[in-house]
């Protein structure tokens, strides 16, 4: 079946500018993860949904940071302002519960701020 | 915060060669333990997942152990093949927790 994909693979943008970055889960998984990868790094965990909310956002950096999975499904990372220090690799996965260990992750999305 | 550190950040080896790749975390309340590995311009792939209750998982020429009360995990990997050249990465799910907390890597090369 299908996997976790993320639209667009890749993204360049200017300083200032918004950018919406989107996730489709694995058709039936409830729980979805957002990570953030900069270069040489480990993934570091941005915000998680269960179902239509988000039932842990602590993660994001700040303010400028958004994010929707307005239907349970797909969802949108937004990000408003966008300074050089965004750049990195924004990485979804989902799961099928919240209870559920295994997280399938996306091809990840990467963010070039110019 | 729950530390996730993996030793050493790259290694080079020669094709045929066993190796151990490790990784220690700072906080031993944890859920499960999980490896990954990940290549170039693509997502992670689950190797493994150990359950804290649990001290090992195998999969084939792979093998991950857990001392949780040590905060240590080590990923073996039998007869090393070119296509394992990959970074791999350990992540920890905390007690209570839904999120995962990475390492930052070891880089393997596999010299044919």
């Amino acid at each position: 079946g299908a996997g976790v994909s993320q639209t667009p693979s890749n993204k360049v943008t200017e300083k200032g500018k918004y950018v919406e970055l989107r996730c489709d889960p694995i058709s039936g998984h409830t729980a979805l993860y957002w990570y953030r990868q900069s270069l040489g790094q480990g993934p570091e965990f941005l915000i998680y949904f269960q179902g239509t909310g988000a039932a842990d956002d602590s993660g994001l950096p700040n303010d400028r940071f958004f994010a929707v999975r307005p239907e349970g499904s797909v969802s949108t990372l937004k990000i408003q302002r966008t300074e050089r220090g965004d750049s990195a690799v924004y990485l979804c996965a989902s799961s099928l519960d919240a209870g559920t260990d295994t997280q399938y992750f996306g091809p990840g999305t990467r963010l070039t701020v110019l | 915060k729950q530390e996730v550190t993996q030793i050493p950040a790259a290694l080079s080896v020669p094709e045929g060669e066993n190796l151990v790749l490790n990784c220690s975390f700072t906080d031993s309340a944890i859920y499960n333990l999980q490896w990954f590995r990940q290549d170039p311009g693509k997502g992670l792939t689950s190797l493994l997942l150990i359950q804290s209750s649990q001290r090992e998982q195998t999969s084939g020429r792979l093998n991950a152990s857990l001392d949780k009360s040590s905060g240590r995990s080590t990923l073996y990997i039998a007869a090393s093949q070119p296509g394992d050249s990959a970074t791999y990465l350990c992540a920890v799910r905390g007690a209570g927790a839904n999120n995962l907390f990475f390492g930052t890597g070891t880089r393997l090369t596999v010299i044919p």
